[in-house]
């Protein structure tokens, strides 16, 4: 069945660190998204990547899918306390019908 | 428009009660879903709708869960009879396309069931 990988499972870093958060699939993924939560709150939506090679920024975070489109890797730069949450990858499924995973998350801490 | 709003936020039972969750989705969405967190199986889906109707609950772990959507502003998920496996957050989401990066997602029910 397919999964989503998470690396690594936590994450504590000293504020203004860089990090980098790692989403692997066994399979091609027709979308990867990804998603913060913070502790007991719902997602919410960061960034979707669907092409091969793609790359995309939203302040201090960037995302990027490779070429074969099975790993997604999230990369902080200059962590702030306000990064602190979890971190989730998702993909859609290519089947027949709806199918949606999510990893099982990353927690990060950042330490003023 | 406040967003999914579920209820409770917290609730904490015993084994063997009945335990209602309820969702109010964004006015307009098409499409709720679901879902159950957990630190060992972390996000899953238990079901979604389309316009009121359920079409997928594959993921409804037994038949000691229900869901019901009698209009497009309500939802509930049931557990009857609870179990202390069962305690988890419960995440309901909305949304006006089919794929989960149009979603909304709640803030969640915390679930403890002792």
């Amino acid at each position: 069945s397919q999964e989503l990988e998470q690396s690594p499972q936590s994450l504590i870093v000293q504020e203004g660190k860089n990090l980098t958060i790692n989403c692997t699939s066994s399979k091609t993924l027709y979308g990867l998204y990804w998603y913060k939560q913070k502790y007991g709150e719902g997602l919410i939506f960061l960034m979707m990547l669907q092409k091969g090679g793609e790359e995309k920024s939203h302040e201090k975070i960037t995302a990027k899918l490779d070429e074969k489109k099975q790993q997604s890797s999230l990369h902080i730069t200059a962590s702030q306390p306000s990064h602190a949450g979890i971190y989730l990858c998702g993909a859609d499924i290519p089947s027949g019908t709806y199918k949606y995973i999510f990893g099982t998350g990353t927690r990060l801490k950042v330490l003023a | 428009d406040a967003g999914v709003i579920q209820s409770p936020r917290h609730e904490v039972t015993e084994m063997g009660q009945e335990v209602t969750l309820r969702c109010k989705p964004i006015s307009g969405h098409d499409y709720l879903f679901w879902y159950r967190q957990t630190m060992m199986r972390g996000l899953e889906l238990l079901i979604y709708f389309n316009n009121n109707v359920p079409i997928d609950d594959s993921g409804m772990p037994e038949d000691r869960f229900s869901a019901k959507m009698p209009n497009a502003s309500f939802s509930t998920l049931k557990i009857q009879p609870s179990e202390p496996r069962d305690s988890a957050v419960y995440f309901c989401a909305s949304s006006s396309g089919l794929s989960v990066s149009e979603a909304f997602f709640g803030q969640g029910t915390r679930l403890t069931v002792v």
